[in-house]
């Protein structure tokens, strides 16, 4: 079965920090991979994901996502964070086919401060 | 882009009676709609998968006569909690897909609170 975790619940951050949003996956296969954001009251938006190829993979709003095989990690990072980026945000996990049946982490709330 | 209407966003119901939400893919055609329900501190658990014009498939665990789902046109979902208790507040979440393996659009989500 797939699964996902997420070790940090919640995290604070300086606006103008870096950050790094920690992944870490199980699944028997090569995985697909994904973050979604979800602002309050909001639905999730797919920021990023992995299918295959370079395993840094770019996303919007300036975050990236590095596949680590080794360490079944997809760590969401961004260089400088923006008070903006303050949301909850979902790794999920899925099978090769591609966005249906994922499993999502229980989220990292992100708090940024000024 | 795509954008997925959920509606309505927030309602309170009593206890026992029924409540529906409705999920819309307003510029594009949604071949797939999915209901997931989000628990306090949890991660989004997906209820069922609708294809239009076909029934849904429920997650197991999922009671279908409970969480009764319609999918009748290509741009509108239904989930109807029916006989609400107070266990059934949640916030609950669609999702639409178009054809082949297009990214999902996910809709605002509903907040429900049975009292």
């Amino acid at each position: 079965a797939q699964s996902v975790t997420q070790p940090d619940i919640h995290i604070t951050v300086s606006e103008g920090a870096s950050l790094e949003l920690r992944c870490n996956y199980s699944y028997g296969a090569t995985p697909y991979l994904f973050w979604y954001v979800q602002s309050p009251g909001q639905g999730l938006q797919l920021l990023l994901k992995y299918f295959s190829g370079d395993t840094l993979v770019q996303g919007i709003k300036g975050f990236e996502a590095e596949f680590k095989r080794s360490q079944s990690s997809f760590n969401l990072r961004k260089p400088s964070v923006h008070w903006s980026d303050a949301a909850e945000y979902f790794c999920a996990v899925g099978p090769l086919g591609g966005y249906q049946k994922v499993t999502f982490g229980i989220g990292t709330k992100l708090q940024v401060i000024p | 882009g795509a954008v997925v209407s959920q509606h309505p966003s927030r309602v309170i119901c009593k206890s026992g009676t029924s409540v529906k939400i409705e999920c819309r893919s307003l510029d594009f055609q949604a071949t797939t709609m999915f209901w997931y329900r989000q628990f306090p501190k949890k991660s989004l658990m997906l209820m069922a998968t609708s294809n239009e014009g076909s029934k849904a498939t429920y997650e197991q665990g999922v009671e279908k006569d409970k969480f009764l789902i319609n999918h009748a046109s290509l741009t509108l979902s239904t989930l109807t909690v029916t006989s609400a208790h107070p266990e059934d507040s949640s916030f609950y979440i669609c999702s639409a897909q178009g054809a082949g393996n297009s990214p999902l659009h996910f809709g605002n989500g509903t907040r429900l609170t049975v009292t």
